[in-house]
């Protein structure tokens, strides 16, 4: 257990609706960082939260947006849902003390597009 | 910008085998790190690279990171079926970049 807890577990969307998902970090973490996982490929970095600032980005569009509360817990958002946008979310959590640079990976969030 | 790629996509192996996957990035990295994701669960950490030519050992897994830092090895001796899964190397430059990962499967 990475104690980083993600929900919802699953979900399905139609075309063009909005979703949010959400993410409980580790206890003690103050960064997250969000990935989208397409079937059968590696993680795809969205971003990166710390101290509820956004901290980096990935070649992601606007649509995609994200929070990070005073608790450390963050959620991510998708407005205008795309077929593509099915996949494995992932929450990762981490601190920047942390001499492993060890990121403690969420069971993800998987979303359907219909 | 950073590019992370790794060789090969898909080893299949009897169960006593070997197993190596590759990992080389485009650019320089300050270190890399592996983790392995089983079938159905999520990306968890084994290990972090950060010294030019280190190696370092789990049991029967061996992690090596390249001279120049920009490469990286996984070496599994004597596979088990408790090795299965998808293994990723991700790069650190300005941010974490995984690869696409080898997908390990272990014939009993």
């Amino acid at each position: 257990e990475t104690g980083v807890t993600q929900s919802p577990t699953h979900l399905i969307k139609t075309r063009g609706q909005q979703v949010t998902l959400r993410c409980s970090s580790q206890s003690g973490h103050n960064t997250v960082s969000w990935y989208q996982q397409a079937l059968g490929q590696g993680p795809q970095f969205i971003f990166q939260y710390y101290r509820e600032e956004e901290n980096g980005r990935g070649n992601f569009p606007p649509r995609f947006s994200g929070l990070q509360f005073p608790n450390y817990s963050s959620e991510l958002n998708v407005n205008a849902l795309e077929l593509d946008d099915s996949a494995l979310y992932l929450c990762a959590s981490s601190t920047p003390t942390s001499g492993s640079g060890e990121l403690f990976f969420g069971e993800g969030s998987r979303l359907t597009v219909l | 910008g950073q590019q992370v790629m790794q060789i090969p996509q898909y080893q299949h192996v009897q169960e006593g085998e070997d197993f190596t996957t590759y990992c080389n990035s485009s650019t320089t990295l300050s270190n890399i790190q592996w983790y392995k994701q089983r079938p159905g669960g999520h990306p968890v950490f084994l290990i972090q690279l950060v010294k030019s030519g280190e190696v370092k050992k789990q049991k029967r897994l061996t992690f090596q990171f390249g001279e120049a830092k920009k490469n990286s090895s996984l070496h599994i001796t004597a596979t088990q079926t408790t090795d299965v899964g998808t293994y990723f190397c991700a790069g650190s430059g300005s941010r974490l970049t995984f690869g696409e990962g080898t997908q390990l499967t272990v014939n009993p």
